[in-house]
């Protein structure tokens, strides 16, 4: 079974630009989540989308926003970007079985904002 | 908010020795995972908890969760350089379908 896909795997953009990254799931997951990783503020999460439907959010600025498709494909986009917005974003899909929420990550897509 | 304190927060042994790693926090969690990741790639599951004072093995890492569910411990044994890497723990919380990851314990061992 084909793990978690990310695109592109690395993105440079400059100050006030926007920028979307895709995201496919695992084959059969219908939950895809969305974190950020610095080094400073470790991972963290952005938000978790289920049935196209967004299911939980995190403490991020309205900047950050995603989207889910029928086929459970996500997306996420920021807009107006900062140089703070430098990371690496992390796409990953789960069963969401009860008791446990098991995340399946891709490789990261790594943005760097100029 | 709930936190996940993981200690040390950076570890460097030689190869062949014993380490522990720690998760703690004073929320009590529904299920705790752990994850390794490596440079430029994203974390990848290693086992996940659900039962208070559950032991699980995988070769030569140990995993325990605490009586109360509130905190975890990692160890491994006979370190090897393959064991090197970022190691994550994260706490699911069923009632608010929360996911929290602990601030991570970066793992080097030494050839």
């Amino acid at each position: 079974k084909a793990g978690v896909t990310q695109t592109p795997r690395y993105l440079i953009k400059t100050r006030g630009q926007q920028v979307t990254l895709s995201c496919s799931p695992i084959s059969g997951h219908r939950s895809v989540s969305w974190y950020q990783q610095t080094p400073g503020q470790g991972l963290q999460f952005l938000f978790e989308y289920f049935s196209e439907t967004q299911r939980n959010k995190g403490n991020f600025p309205g900047r950050f926003s995603g989207r889910q498709f029928s086929n459970s494909r996500s997306e996420m986009n920021v807009s107006t970007l900062e140089l703070g917005d430098s990371a690496l974003y992390l796409c990953a899909s789960s069963l969401l079985s009860p008791k446990v929420n098991e995340q399946f990550f891709g490789p990261g897509t790594r943005l760097t904002v100029l | 908010t709930q936190l996940l304190e993981q200690s040390p927060q950076f570890l460097s042994i030689q190869e062949g020795e014993n380490l522990t790693v720690y998760c703690n926090s004073s929320s009590v969690f529904s299920s705790l995972q752990w994850y390794r990741q490596e440079p430029g790639e994203g974390p990848v599951l290693l086992v996940t908890v659900v039962t208070g004072g559950e032991v699980k093995k995988l070769k030569r890492l140990t995993f325990q969760f605490g009586d109360a569910r509130k905190d975890s411990s990692l160890h491994i044994t006979a370190a090897q350089p393959g064991d090197t890497g970022l190691y994550l723990c994260a706490g699911f919380n069923f009632g608010n379908e929360k996911l929290t990851f602990g601030t991570g314990t970066r793992l080097t061992i030494i050839p």
